[in-house]
This record gives C-alpha cells, sequence and structure tokens, in this order.
C-alpha cells in the first residue's frame, strides 16, 4: 500500500522567507501527485498537479518539483505571506486499482508578521 | 457558483444512532468521493462514485453506505453510528478520474461527534 509522509509536521517562518514543505512516497508507481492547500475549518483547496511524467509545475509564487524514482516531492513558497498560513498536504495517485489519492498527513504553516 | 456543498456542517449522535450526510454538486461532475479526515491518519477514501447510479468501496467502507441516486448528489449513510465514526467528512468531485488532469473539488467538511 503507498505510504504518504511529510515532514516536519508544522512549520513557522518569519514574513518574506522562502520555504520547502516534503513530501515523500513509497511506491514511484504513481500517476500524479497533487498538492492541496487546507485553511481551518475549510475543505480542500488544489494548488499544484504534476503528472508523472513530468519534473515540476509552475503557479505564481508556488513551485513543486516531482523525483519519482526517489519517492520525493517539494513545494517550494517564494516570498512567503501571513495569508500562507495553512495546512499543506500532498497526495499521490497510484497507477492501478481503485479511484484513490493517498494523502499524506500534511505540513501546518504559520507566517508570522 | 457553489461547487461542493456538504450537509450539515456539524451533527453529535449518539451511538447507534443513524444518519445520512448529503453532497451536492453543481459541475456536472461524473465522479463524486466521501473520504474521512482524522488527526494523524491523512484524508481516506471510504466510497466512491463514477457516475449515477454506480458506487464502489473505497479504502475504509466498513460501516457506511453509500447512493448516487442522481447525478448531482452522492448521500453517506451511517446505519448504527460507532465512536470509532467520530471524524470530519469530505465529500469531492471530479469531472473524469482522478490523475487524468482535472482537478478534484472538496466541499468544506461535516464535523461528526460520535457519544
Amino acid at each position: 500500500k503507498q505510504e504518504v509522509t511529510q515532514i516536519p509536521a508544522a512549520l513557522s517562518v518569519p514574513e518574506g522567507e522562502n520555504l520547502v514543505l516534503n513530501c515523500s512516497f513509497t511506491d514511484s508507481a504513481i500517476y500524479n501527485l497533487q498538492w492541496f492547500r487546507q485553511d481551518p475549518g475549510k475543505g480542500l483547496t488544489s494548488l499544484l498537479l504534476i503528472q508523472s511524467s513530468q519534473r515540476e509545475q509552475t503557479s505564481g509564487r508556488l513551485n513543486a518539483s516531482l523525483d519519482k524514482s526517489s519517492g520525493r516531492s517539494t513545494l517550494y513558497i517564494a516570498a512567503s505571506q501571513p495569508g500562507d498560513s495553512a495546512t499543506y498536504l500532498c497526495a499521490v495517485k497510484v497507477q492501478t486499482g481503485a479511484n484513490n489519492l493517498f494523502f499524506g498527513t500534511g505540513t501546518r504553516l504559520t507566517v508570522i508578521p | 457558483n457553489a461547487g461542493v456543498t456538504q450537509t450539515p456542517k456539524f451533527r453529535v449522535l449518539k451511538t447507534g444512532q443513524s444518519m445520512t450526510l448529503l453532497c451536492a454538486q453543481d459541475m456536472n461532475h461524473e465522479y463524486m468521493y466521501w473520504y474521512r479526515q482524522d488527526p494523524g491518519m491523512g484524508l481516506r477514501l471510504i466510497h466512491y462514485s463514477v457516475g449515477e447510479g454506480t458506487t464502489a468501496k473505497g479504502e475504509v467502507p466498513d460501516g457506511y453506505n453509500v447512493s448516487r441516486l442522481k447525478k448531482q448528489n452522492f448521500l453517506l449513510g451511517l446505519e448504527s453510528a460507532a465512536p470509532s465514526q467520530t471524524s470530519v467528512y469530505f465529500c469531492a468531485s471530479s469531472y473524469s478520474r482522478t490523475g487524468a488532469g482535472n482537478t478534484i473539488y472538496f466541499g468544506e467538511g461535516s464535523w461528526l461527534t460520535v457519544v
């Protein structure tokens, strides 16, 4: 079974700092990997989706990379802002089997003004 | 545009009671999903549907039933609630298979406590 791990569980940074969130997965036979944002008491919002054939995706200040062979993905946030404070989750879609995304437990990010 | 709407948002049940969570989407999506989110566990798929009239089991289906009588609605039922079903439940939908480059949209969650 695919296992998805996100370390650290929580991270605090001062405003303006660049930061990297990490995601690792145990089975490299993935279809794609997604990064989500979750605000307290809210649902998940998709930020970036990387297909297994891609190495990275960018959206504004966000850049996600994928190294399938090593089972790792990173989410880079440039020039962090207090509005970036949220929990960030990664999820991988396996190549076969049921329609399922395997989620990590998330990294709770706090950007301090 | 409402997207994915879940009702109710909060509910407290006694052990053994039954209830139904309703999910509605207005994006004409074929695929709908029910997840539960527990501390330290991540989101886990309970049941999903690939179209009107179809349902399938996910990773943790025991104790739950679902129905998809209309394309826009996906109902999650608990026939006899147990404290282990205390969780936050998320409904989601997508146009086609997740992973085919299509975004999955989530509702805002339903907080269920079973005492």
